[in-house]
């Protein structure tokens, strides 16, 4: 089966632009998640999605960070504006459903704020 | 709140020599325990995780961690080491019944011919 798509793979923005991240879940996953892992680093989960419901974005900068799930399968990132500290990797990940099921990871998009 | 320590940002090992990377958890009720491992430019992959039962667990590529309690550790180990095992390796907290994780900060695992 194909995996969790991300993409772009790799961007580079000035600080103040904005800037926007796709994922594609694995087919048939309900639960999608967005993490952000600045280099040394683990994962910080900044949203997670139930479908097209938001289930926790505690995390997440609501001053500038925005997600969505309209359809309930693929998934946008937005951040605007960004600032520096924004420099990172931003992973997707996506589970079959609620409870403890394996979270499978995208290859990430490399963020870097100049 | 849950939270996990990873002692040793980088590790050295050569070929052939046991792995060791160390993990420690904070965890108020009993937590299930995770272990992924993420190569350079890939996303994290699932070595091995514990949930309730046996305490030893084994993974993929020959890698197993031992549940104590008692320590409140989750360590993970491999007899022998390979080069392809040289990557980043996170161990991983979750809360009964939630599906949120609370990474590590990794180790970097090395290894030398």
């Amino acid at each position: 089966e194909a995996g969790v798509a991300q993409s772009p793979r790799y961007k580079i923005i000035e600080k103040r632009q904005s800037v926007a991240f796709w994922c594609n879940p694995i087919s048939g996953h309900a639960t999608l998640y967005w993490y952000q892992q600045i280099l040394g680093q683990g994962p910080k989960l900044l949203i997670q999605f139930q479908n097209n419901g938001v289930v926790d974005d505690s995390q997440l900068p609501k001053d500038r960070f925005s997600a969505e799930r309209l359809k309930g399968v693929d998934s946008t990132l937005k951040i605007q504006p960004a600032k520096l500290e924004d420099s990172a990797v931003y992973l997707c990940a996506s589970s079959p459903g609620q409870g403890l099921h394996e979270q499978y990871f995208g290859p990430g998009t490399r963020l870097t704020v100049t | 709140a849950q939270s996990v320590t990873q002692l040793g940002s980088h590790v050295s090992v050569s070929e052939g020599a046991l792995v060791l990377l160390r993990c420690n958890y904070s965890s108020s009720v009993p937590p299930y325990l995770f272990w992924y491992v993420q190569y350079p430019n890939q996303g994290l992959q699932l070595l091995l995780k514990y949930t309730t039962g046996a305490t030893l667990v084994k993974g993929i590529n020959g890698f197993e961690a031992e549940f104590k309690k008692s320590e409140t550790s989750f360590h993970l180990t491999k007899p022998s080491a390979h080069m392809s095992d040289a990557a980043e390796y996170f161990c991983a907290v979750a809360l009964l019944g939630f599906q949120k994780l609370v990474f590590g900060t990794g180790t970097r695992l090395l290894v030398s011919p």
